[in-house]
């Protein structure tokens, strides 16, 4: 049974690009969530997906938007990428019935 | 808001010795959960443990466990007879439950080397 599938590992982008990563959750899994993680630091939450619904939201700017297709899949897009958004970007997917969530690998993110 | 503290950045251990990372946290909620994650070099947050609030027993996990002491918000994880494999980040975890699974908010980490 296949878990959370993260797509790139890893990614280099320029400053002011804009930048797509995408998450697969584990089978079964019908919420996904997104963290980012600085270097040194623990994840920070930035949206969850329910539904192909934004059902949360953490305190990021606009410039990060995300979408759930309706196999439950889900995508994290960031626009006008900044230095400071070089970070590990975690996908979490989860069930409705039980309390858990499963992490990917995470992408890291470069942005130079 | 919800808040996670670990005030440990680094520990070390010999292995086979037992070891203790703390956590405090802080919600006004009733309904939660708390997790340690452990994060090795992988980069992939693998669930250590976890323990439902409104359960007065302390959660274990073969060589893990936890003293949750609800009234002073504090959670530690115990790991007993360390292991090599067992050097990683540890994150502690908050995550409230009244819609199901809510965000999580987590700690800075301490980072856990265990010492052959």
């Amino acid at each position: 049974d296949a878990g959370v599938t993260q797509s790139p590992t890893h990614l280099i982008k320029t400053r002011g690009q804009q930048v797509t990563l995408r998450c697969s959750p584990k089978s079964g899994h019908d919420t996904v969530s997104w963290y980012q993680q600085a270097l040194g630091q623990g994840p920070q939450f930035i949206f969850q997906y329910y539904e192909e619904e934004e059902r949360q939201r953490g305190n990021f700017p606009d410039r990060f938007s995300g979408h759930q297709f309706p196999n439950y899949s889900s995508e994290l897009n960031v626009n006008a990428l900044l230095l400071g958004d070089s970070a590990l970007y975690l996908c979490a997917s989860s069930p409705t019935a039980v309390y858990g969530y499963t992490f990917g690998s995470g992408t890291r993110l470069t942005v130079v | 808001a919800q808040t996670v503290t670990q005030s440990q950045p680094e520990m070390s251990v010999q292995e086979a010795e037992t070891v203790t990372l703390s956590c405090t946290y802080d919600t006004s909620e009733s309904n939660y959960y708390l997790f340690w994650y452990k994060q090795p070099p992988s980069r992939q947050m693998i669930l250590v443990i976890r323990q439902e609030a409104y359960k007065q027993q302390n959660a274990t996990e073969n060589r893990f466990s936890v003293n949750f002491q609800k009234a002073a918000k504090s959670f530690s994880l115990k790991i007993s007879d360390s292991q090599l494999g067992d050097t990683a980040m540890y994150f502690c975890a908050l995550g409230l439950s009244n819609f199901g699974n809510e965000k999580l908010t987590f700690g800075t980490g301490t980072r856990l080397t265990i010492i052959p």
